[in-house]
């Protein structure tokens, strides 16, 4: 299975603040990543597909980058419905595997 | 709208067996893959199973082969997972979620996830 791991696990930031995501990728995945959002005791929300393609009614706010095997989620500026929980996804292959999350939370 | 709405919660002893269900409405059920993804109290997420649009391929993540068989009924717009001999490491909140666009050969993003049920193996 590709093994997909995301940095940092937990970041503190404020409002306004500009954040940034890593996702790593154990092997090529071309641009076969997705990005989602979990807020607590909701199911994820999906923000980027095919790694940098904002999925309908997302804020421009967010973007995706990358190709290969390293990924980055950027949320320009921060907004107070922001704070979650951020999931990288491959789907390269039918065996689809997330990230581990990282946890973004006011600072 | 696009909506999923998950069922077949509850508590099973281990070795047991259970039945989760998921409706679908508000788009054509039977032209999507669809797929089962849990996750455990306080971790993250894992992929479970997929089944294609027409039920003619399955797949199934390593933890649950051979115990957990995904399947559908386009004419009741239903996805279900019957899972067998269950482990306490099966405990998870047990989402349904559909296929979106911008699919590789294989594999797709999802677009519209259910609400989940809760799945407690436990004895």
């Amino acid at each position: 299975d590709i093994q997909m791991t995301q940095s940092p696990s937990t970041l503190s930031a404020s409002v306004g603040d500009r954040v940034t995501i890593t996702c790593r990728a154990s092997q090529s995945i071309s641009t076969w990543l997705a990005w989602y959002q979990q807020k607590p005791g909701k199911a994820p929300k999906l923000l980027i597909y095919k790694a940098s393609s904002l999925e309908s009614g997302v804020p421009s706010r967010f973007s995706g980058s990358g190709s290969g095997t390293e990924f980055t989620l950027t949320i320009s500026s921060l907004q107070p419905d922001d704070f979650a929980t951020y999931y990288c996804q491959q789907y390269k292959t039918y065996s689809q595997t997330f990230g581990q999350g990282t946890k973004v939370e006011i600072k | 709208q696009v909506q999923l709405v998950e069922s077949g919660r509850g508590v099973v002893q281990p070795g047991g067996s259970l039945r989760l269900s998921c409706v679908a409405s508000g788009f054509t059920f039977s032209s999507y893959g669809m797929h089962w993804v849990r996750q455990a109290p306080g971790k993250g997420l894992e992929w479970v199973a997929f089944i294609r649009y027409d039920g003619t391929n399955k797949f199934y993540g390593d933890s649950v082969k051979g115990r957990f068989t995904i399947s559908r009924d386009n004419s009741k717009k239903t996805l279900y997972l019957q899972m067998n001999t269950l482990r306490p490491e099966d405990t998870a909140v047990y989402y349904c979620a559909k296929e979106g666009i911008g699919c590789s050969g294989d594999g797709c993003p999802f677009d519209y996830w259910g609400l989940g049920t809760l799945v407690t193996v436990s004895s």
